[in-house]
């Protein structure tokens, strides 16, 4: 059965810091996608990485894609308040591409 | 484009009643899904359903929630009768289909409130 885990479950921290949360696995994906999801909304897709060791920017999220395709990071450069959410990583399993599992997600604050 | 739209938001029902959901997907996405999402937790798949054929149910519990697609468009999820386990946000996801399974959209979701 394919897992995955993020850490850290929680995070809180002023505005202006950087920040990095993670998403591991110990089985290989053929695509790894982040979301992120606002208080009473649904999770809104924000990128889709596919080949090991992948670094993709949007703004100031930077995302990066395990070599061994087994993991994944997301690194928040001077977080903002607009920030605030549930990020969850989900993954395309290697031979069953079509099944798709999310991770329990990174809780973020981020204070004014 | 609109996205994708579920209906009730929230839903507050007492334990044994029955419940729906309904689900319209964006134009287009031949690949439906239903998750159930807890409480600072991320989503579980219920079912997927490719056009009007459910292709994966393995989670669904079936002797109580049933789900249908007709005309491989509009969708239903239904629980009957409700247990207070069963309080959580259901949410709809849709993807042009195989092979973009990893490009999901989902909808705001349904709060169900068990009492």
């Amino acid at each position: 059965t394919q897992l995955l885990e993020q850490s850290p479950q929680f995070l809180s921290i002023q505005e202006g810091e950087n920040l990095t949360v993670y998403c591991n696995s110990s089985s290989v994906f053929s695509s790894l996608q982040w979301y992120r999801q606002e208080p009473g909304e649904g999770p809104v897709l924000l990128v889709t990485v596919v080949t090991g060791g992948e670094v993709k920017k949007l703004k100031r999220l930077t995302f990066q894609f395990g070599d061994a395709r087994k993991d994944s990071s997301l690194h928040i450069t001077a977080a903002q308040p607009g920030d605030t959410g549930l990020y969850l990583c989900a993954g395309a399993g290697e031979t069953s591409y079509d099944k798709v599992i999310f991770g329990p997600g990174t809780s973020l604050s981020v204070i004014p | 484009e609109a996205g994708v739209v579920q209906s009730p938001r929230y839903k507050i029902i007492e334990k044994k009643q029955p419940v729906a959901f309904w689900c319209n997907p964006i134009s287009g996405h031949n690949t439906l899904y239903w998750y159930l999402q807890n409480l600072g937790q991320g989503p579980e798949l219920l079912i997927r359903y490719e056009n009007e054929e459910a292709v994966d149910d393995s989670q669904l519990p079936k002797d109580r929630f049933s789900a249908e697609r007709l005309k491989g468009v509009d969708s239903t999820l239904k629980i009957q009768p409700a247990e207070l386990g069963d309080s959580a946000v259901y949410l709809c996801a849709s993807s042009l289909g195989p092979g973009k399974a990893y490009e999901q959209y989902f909808g705001p979701g349904t709060r169900l409130t068990v009492t």
